[in-house]
């Protein structure tokens, strides 16, 4: 992969409501895609990743992404947010039979009660 | 539990002096990583190693040094030379060796400041 978009540093919710995390990329080459997330002063966890197969991905916390090769994207979704879902998130990807995985800048998530 | 230590989670740095970040994974992976989080940026590759004894310079490895005498183990070194150097810097792993769909898995950081 050549860039990751996140094209939105911040986004605000309130507790319950649905949110759309967009992450778009980059690349001349097929790619491995992830989402991580990340909580104060620590480091990156897994949220879910796609690596072939089924384009819709299921991670933990109730987290899903689409993979749609088309409009190179690999938006990031959840149903119904709660106020511990406040935190930072990260889109990476990386090229099938790369070795390193590029970052987006983040989006923060805030969710309000 | 298997993962990755990072120590000390807090580091002062005064003028002209190098600091080590030290690193300590036991998940048995090959390859590991430095990177420096700074506000707004997302994460920027400092150094990585696909396997012991051997290193590579990332995106911003000036001032920066590393090495890599133990597989478990991944020090950095900042240098005097890096004339900024407040940052978050986590380090990570992964495994999988030639089998590159493996996420990196992430030790918790060390907040890096100057005095």
């Amino acid at each position: 992969a050549q860039s990751v978009t996140q094209l939105d540093s911040q986004v605000p919710v309130f507790e319950e409501a649905p949110v759309e995390l967009r992450c778009n990329y980059s690349s001349s080459v097929s790619v491995y895609l992830f989402w991580y997330v990340q909580y104060p002063n620590q480091g990156l966890q897994l949220l879910l990743k796609y690596l072939s197969g089924s384009t819709l991905v299921k991670g933990i916390n109730g987290f899903e992404a689409e993979f749609n090769k088309s409009q190179t994207s690999f938006h990031l979704r959840k149903p119904s947010v709660h106020i511990s879902d406040t935190a930072e998130y990260f889109c990476a990807a990386m090229n099938t039979g790369g070795f390193k995985t590029i970052f987006g800048a983040g989006t923060r998530l805030f969710v309000k009660a | 539990d298997g993962g990755i230590t990072q120590s000390p989670k807090y580091l002062f740095r005064k003028e002209g002096q190098n600091v080590t970040l030290s690193c300590e994974q036991n998940l048995n992976h090959d390859a590991m990583y430095w990177y420096r989080q700074d506000p707004g940026q997302g994460l920027r590759l400092i150094y990585y190693s696909q396997i012991v004894n051997d290193f590579q310079k990332g995106d911003i490895a000036e001032g920066y040094s590393v090495s890599r005498e133990k597989k478990e183990s991944f020090p950095l070194t900042v240098t005097s030379a890096q004339k900024n150097p407040t940052a978050f810097y986590l380090c990570a792993s992964r495994g999988g060796g030639q089998i590159y769909n493996q996420p990196q898995h992430f030790g918790d950081g060390t907040r890096l400041s100057i005095l």
